[in-house]
């Protein structure tokens, strides 16, 4: 039963491009949202959040949007670098609980 | 020490063997997490400390597994007779407090388990 899901393995954008990287839940008590970023070798990097309150979130080249509506949150990282060239998971949680993740989605950033 | 730290980086293990992990938090975290990531697959909780307890244990796999916390800091995950299905990642995450709403989890680099 997979809670939260990625439904797109990899993308592929050239550099300076939006990046659009997509999320889709299942679980109406998830109330908080994040984003991390993961290097090979390396554990996940915090990217950016989102609570349910809200509908939008931005910090720097990274927004995320909430639509609570269609249990879906997608993160656009303006204008994309190679330096972005990672895994990148969506996580939820519902009231400070453990992190329920997806299967990820890998951005290849292009020269 | 700035980050979450975990120890060893790397483990290989024969199969029957018993391994335990080590993970360092954030200083002043009081909640601490376990997570693992096998091949291909996504990260899988496994565990949550608050303080010295653990009020949510329903991620381990099975009984060999089991893992404590001491002085509300550095905790340790047992893997006994290890099998090689155990062999992924071993994730460590540490937040301020798990009682607070809406805490963000910040990882360690991860132990890697190779069981042979």
């Amino acid at each position: 039963d997979q809670q939260v899901k990625q439904n797109s393995p990899s993308l592929s954008v050239q550099e300076g491009r939006i990046s659009i990287l997509n999320c889709d839940y299942t679980n109406s008590m998830f109330d908080y949202f994040l984003w991390y970023k993961k290097y090979p070798a390396e554990g996940p990097t915090f990217l950016i959040s989102i609570s349910s309150i809200k509908d939008k979130n931005e910090d720097g080249r990274f927004t995320v949007f909430l639509n609570k509506s269609a249990k879906h949150l997608s993160l656009h990282i303006v204008p994309s670098q190679p330096g972005d060239s990672a895994v990148y998971f969506c996580a939820a949680s519902a009231w400070a609980s453990k992190l329920t993740f997806g299967t990820g989605t890998r951005l290849q950033v292009t020269l | 020490g700035a980050g979450v730290s975990q120890s060893p980086s790397n483990k290989v293990t024969e199969k029957g063997k018993d391994v335990e992990l080590r993970c360092d938090p954030i200083s002043g975290h009081t909640a601490l997490y376990w997570y693992r990531q096998s091949l291909g697959q996504g990260l899988e909780f496994l565990i949550y400390f608050q303080g010295n307890s653990a009020p949510d244990k329903s991620g381990l796999p099975s009984d060999r597994f089991s893992a404590e916390r001491t002085g509300g800091s550095v905790s340790t995950l047992t893997i006994q007779r290890t099998q090689q299905e155990d062999s992924a990642v071993y994730l460590c995450a540490s937040s301020p407090d798990a009682r607070t709403d809406q805490e963000t989890q910040y990882f360690g680099p991860g132990t890697r388990l190779l069981v042979l």
